[in-house]
């Protein structure tokens, strides 16, 4: 019963450096969402996927990449980390149909020095 | 340009009041308004939810108020408890097919503390 994962749950990079964070949901959902969340921000939208294969951009998507070859996983990639990466990243799923609820992983702090 | 607008961005509330929080929105396809709440260092979770085809729903001491004619919606809990010290988003979503359906669009969120 994990439910959605979020790895690593903390990370410090440099600036100009390439790093992944994972996201691992147990439920099956077609839908997952990437966000981030700062001070004064709330949560801004960064890319989403509707199924395998199929991702789209949300609010804030420069700098950052996505990819989903499989159901349970939707990595988020920043390709030449930048100070103003620093953030909280959240992972949420949501299942097809009528519900709208998306359920949210722990969060990924993450340092860019 | 913001979409939906949550004040206020803190509030302290004593053990036994009501907490109130607002939030306004500009897009008149969104079609559901939920509620998170937020611990700290944890993701946030769903809380309560309404569709604008009700004006008042209630889940134990959470409500929330609708107002689809001023385009706002608040949450209201009753009793307040030091439990609920969070931070609360509203949020709002449209349902419709194809791309970008059934985003939330989150407020910027409400930081609550309930003292003793």
């Amino acid at each position: 019963d994990a439910g959605i994962t979020q790895s690593p749950r903390y990370k410090i990079t440099e600036t100009g450096r390439q790093v992944t964070l994972m996201c691992h949901q147990t439920w099956s959902h077609s839908y997952m969402f990437w966000y981030r969340q700062d001070l004064g921000h709330g949560l801004r939208l960064i890319y989403y996927s509707a199924a395998a294969d199929i991702t789209d951009k949300g609010e804030v998507p420069d700098g950052y990449v996505v990819s989903r070859s499989k159901t349970e996983n939707f990595p988020l990639t920043l390709e030449s980390a930048t100070r103003s990466q620093t953030s909280v990243y959240f992972c949420a799923s949501r299942g097809a149909g009528y519900s709208y609820e998306q359920y949210f992983g722990p969060g990924t702090r993450l340092t860019v020095t | 340009q913001q979409q939906v607008k949550q004040s206020p961005q803190s509030l302290i509330v004593q053990k036994g009041g009501i907490s109130i929080i607002n939030c306004a929105y500009e897009n008149t396809a969104f079609d559901y308004f939920p509620w998170y709440q937020q611990f700290p260092g944890k993701g946030p979770a769903l809380l309560i939810a309404i569709r604008p085809d009700v004006s008042e729903k209630k889940e134990g001491r959470f409500t929330i108020s609708f107002n689809k004619s001023a385009k706002q919606f608040s949450l209201h809990i009753m009793d307040s408890q030091p439990g609920d010290s969070a931070t609360y988003f509203c949020a709002a979503s449209r349902g419709v097919s194809g791309a970008g359906s059934y985003q939330l669009t989150f407020g910027k969120g409400t930081k609550l503390s309930v003292i003793p």
